[in-house]
């Protein structure tokens, strides 16, 4: 069984940045295609970006691209999602979410991560 | 990637069956099999409960079943018990302008 334990709450002020990580046990990050999800107060889910098993490479949501980053440290199992020039409106609950390579389903799902952007 | 459009609210009283219809395009909905249903409570992380428009993962219940037709699937809950009442989210993959993926706008499920 995969588990997905995320890093605390953060509280940043515009124009900053924020990495969010996501430690994985049950399986190694090689063996999964992570997804990065985030969901406002209130709101629905909005996919960032993650891995495509069609092309194997890690694609962004068009409205992040140029801002997020998303990396993964394959010695400790940990992924990473780094957004930069913070706002107001980027103020959700981040969640890591993954499922087997090759697959396309977001089977497991981090307990989430609040960034909370003000000034 | 604009979203799927799903019913803001559905309804229904226990034991009744009810269905969540989720609309894309030929684009996501309608070019691919990779549906997926989320099922989502307050304060929690979300959970697959279908995926590949009609697959059901180890330990979701039968109740829940997938489909599709043409650019929109549904998902149906059978027998809705007290603790069906949830949000509930379809997701697809999109070859649109940006590949990856995209979510509905959400369904608030309540059993009455």
């Amino acid at each position: 069984q995969v588990q997905l334990v995320q890093s605390g709450a953060e509280v940043k002020k515009p124009g900053a940045s924020v990495k969010v990580s996501c430690k994985v046990s049950g399986y190694t990050l090689t063996e999964l295609s992570m997804h990065w999800v985030r969901q406002a107060p209130g709101k629905g889910l909005e996919w960032m970006g993650g891995f495509d098993p069609e092309d194997g490479e890690t694609i962004y949501a068009q409205k992040f691209q140029g801002r997020v980053t998303m990396t993964e440290d394959t010695s400790t199992d940990t992924a990473y999602m780094e957004l930069s020039s913070l706002r107001s409106e980027d103020t959700a609950v981040y969640y890591c979410a993954t499922g087997q390579l090759g697959t396309t389903q977001m089977s497991y799902w981090g307990q989430g991560t609040l960034v909370t952007v003000s000034s | 990637q604009s979203a799927l459009t799903q019913p803001a609210s559905v309804s229904g009283s226990p034991g009744q069956s009810i269905t969540i219809s989720c609309t894309g395009t030929s684009s996501d909905v309608g070019g691919y099999n990779y549906v997926s249903w989320y099922q989502q409570h307050p304060g929690k992380a979300p959970k697959l409960m279908i995926y590949e428009v009609s697959n059901r993962p180890s330990g979701v219940s039968n109740r829940f079943s997938g489909s599709k037709s043409g650019n929109t699937a549904s998902l149906t809950i059978s027998g809705l018990q007290a603790e069906d009442e949830a949000d509930y989210y379809c997701s697809s993959y999109t070859s649109s302008s940006t590949p990856g993926w995209v979510f509905g706008g959400g369904t608030k499920l309540t059993v009455l």
